[in-house]
């Protein structure tokens, strides 16, 4: 079976600091890959997704970036956090390009940036 | 722009009724919806697909969908206290699997 693992849990940054947040799946191959931020009472916000390796689609202009080095890896990156990068990040994965596959979600990461 | 339209709640229901939690899409180019549970610090969790207007059951739960109201319905029957949690519904339009996310009802049982 799919799994998906993302780390850190929690993280706590000061202001101006770089970031970096990874998402592994295992169990399937060529997943269609997403970061999505859900901020403090507010819905969930999708930031890159990424249908192969290196290919990544921004939906929002940010100081954000995003990678997939590998196959089942992406990653998560900013040179220089701002107070409203705080909220929880998630990474999920699905299949194919049918309307028939949902997302799964990661357990997250809540980021604060102090 | 694409949008999908939840009552953000608090809906509160007593234990054992049946909880309805409704939804409403813009983009009638929308082809998959999805319902997802979000306990409070946790990540969503898939508990519903729906593909075609009708009926879809599975256990405690029915989806409900009708394209021509662009509508989407989730009922849980016999709620309990571990039904406490904010429901969020998806909608799918196509292109690389980009969802649509609705903001989620939070949904209270109370024993």
């Amino acid at each position: 079976s799919q799994t998906i693992h993302q780390w850190p849990a929690t993280l706590v940054q000061p202001v101006g600091s770089p970031l970096s947040l990874e998402c592994t799946v295992e169990g399937t191959s060529n997943p269609n890959l997403y970061w999505y931020r859900q901020a403090a009472g507010r819905g969930l916000q999708l930031l890159f997704y990424s249908v192969g390796i290196g290919q990544i689609s921004s939906e929002v202009p940010q100081n954000l970036s995003a990678s997939r080095p590998q196959d089942r890896q992406f990653i998560l990156s900013s040179k220089k956090l701002l107070l409203s990068d705080s909220g929880f990040y998630l990474c999920a994965w699905s299949v194919g390009q049918g309307y028939y596959s949902p997302l799964h979600f990661g357990n997250g990461t809540r980021l604060t940036v102090t | 722009q694409k949008e999908v339209e939840q009552n953000s709640g608090p809906l509160s229901v007593p234990e054992g009724a049946i909880a309805s939690l409704n939804c409403t899409y813009s983009d009638r180019g929308s082809q998959s919806f999805f319902w997802y549970r979000q306990y409070s610090g946790k990540s969503p969790e898939l508990i519903m697909s729906i593909y075609s207007n009708g009926d879809k059951e599975d256990g405690r739960f029915t989806a409900q969908l009708n394209k021509a109201s662009q509508y989407v319905s989730l009922l849980i029957r016999d709620s309990q206290p571990s039904d406490s949690a904010t429901y969020l519904c998806a909608a799918y339009s196509g292109g690389y699997q980009k969802v649509t996310f609705g903001i989620g009802t939070k949904l209270q049982v109370i024993p």
